[in-house]
């Protein structure tokens, strides 16, 4: 079946330091992987959506330069949080999905910043 | 502005009791609706999706659209206590693999027994 992995699954970084999160998609090619923060208040936010062949499209409020992403394959995606504040706190997200099939989520990746 | 509005925010219905969550989008552009369910401290977990108007079932799962008003609503009966959980509505503009599905706040649903 159709599973997401993303890692690492909990992190705590300083305020103003920088973390990466990583996203595999596993058993289908990810035409299109979508990040997401859903924020301590539930707020669910589209943070951009990478579609292969496409360029990144970032929602607003969110910029390349704060998120910048990589996808380079069908299976995998990176995203880095730039100069992290205590606003940037919350759980990150990745959804995969193949063609127009389901979009599957991993389990996230929870920032906390001190 | 939310542009996916659900409500009630928060749910408590007894076990056995039927659950009714709401879901409007305010983007006249969208075509396709999704439910999704998140245990809690666990990934979104798509339940059921809806293109057409009217009803689709599964199990004691039950999907309404009503295309003319954007609104959609997920009703559960014979809840069960693993039903409690967050439920997420999201909307889209297509259902191709560049569609940007806008989510709402969800529904926090609590059955208990």
């Amino acid at each position: 079946g159709a599973l997401v992995y993303q890692y690492p699954r909990r992190t705590i970084c300083k305020s103003g330091t920088s973390m990466r999160m990583e996203c595999q998609a596993v058993g289908f090619q990810a035409t299109s992987v979508a990040w997401y923060r859903q924020s301590p208040q539930k707020t669910f936010e589209l943070i951009a959506l990478s579609t292969v062949n496409s360029a990144i499209k970032y929602e607003q409020n969110f910029t390349q330069e704060k998120f910048p992403i990589s996808h380079p394959n069908l299976s995998f995606s990176s995203m880095t949080v730039l100069n992290a504040y205590l606003e940037d706190r919350g759980l990150y997200l990745c959804g995969a999905r193949a063609g127009q099939n389901t979009l599957y989520f991993g389990a996230g990746t929870r920032l906390s910043v001190l | 502005q939310q542009k996916v509005q659900q409500s009630p925010e928060s749910l408590i219905v007894p076990e056995g009791g039927m659950a009714s969550l709401n879901c409007t989008s305010s983007d006249r552009n969208v075509d396709y609706f999704w439910w999704y369910r998140q245990h809690s401290g666990k990934s979104p977990k798509m339940l059921m999706s809806i293109f057409s108007n009217g009803e689709k079932e599964e199990g004691r799962f039950t999907v309404h659209l009503n295309k003319a008003s954007l609104h959609t609503s997920l009703h559960i009966r014979d809840s069960q206590p693993s039903d409690s959980a967050l439920y997420l509505c999201a909307a889209s503009r297509s259902g191709g693999s560049n569609a940007k599905l806008t989510f709402g706040k969800g529904t926090k649903l609590s059955v208990k027994s």
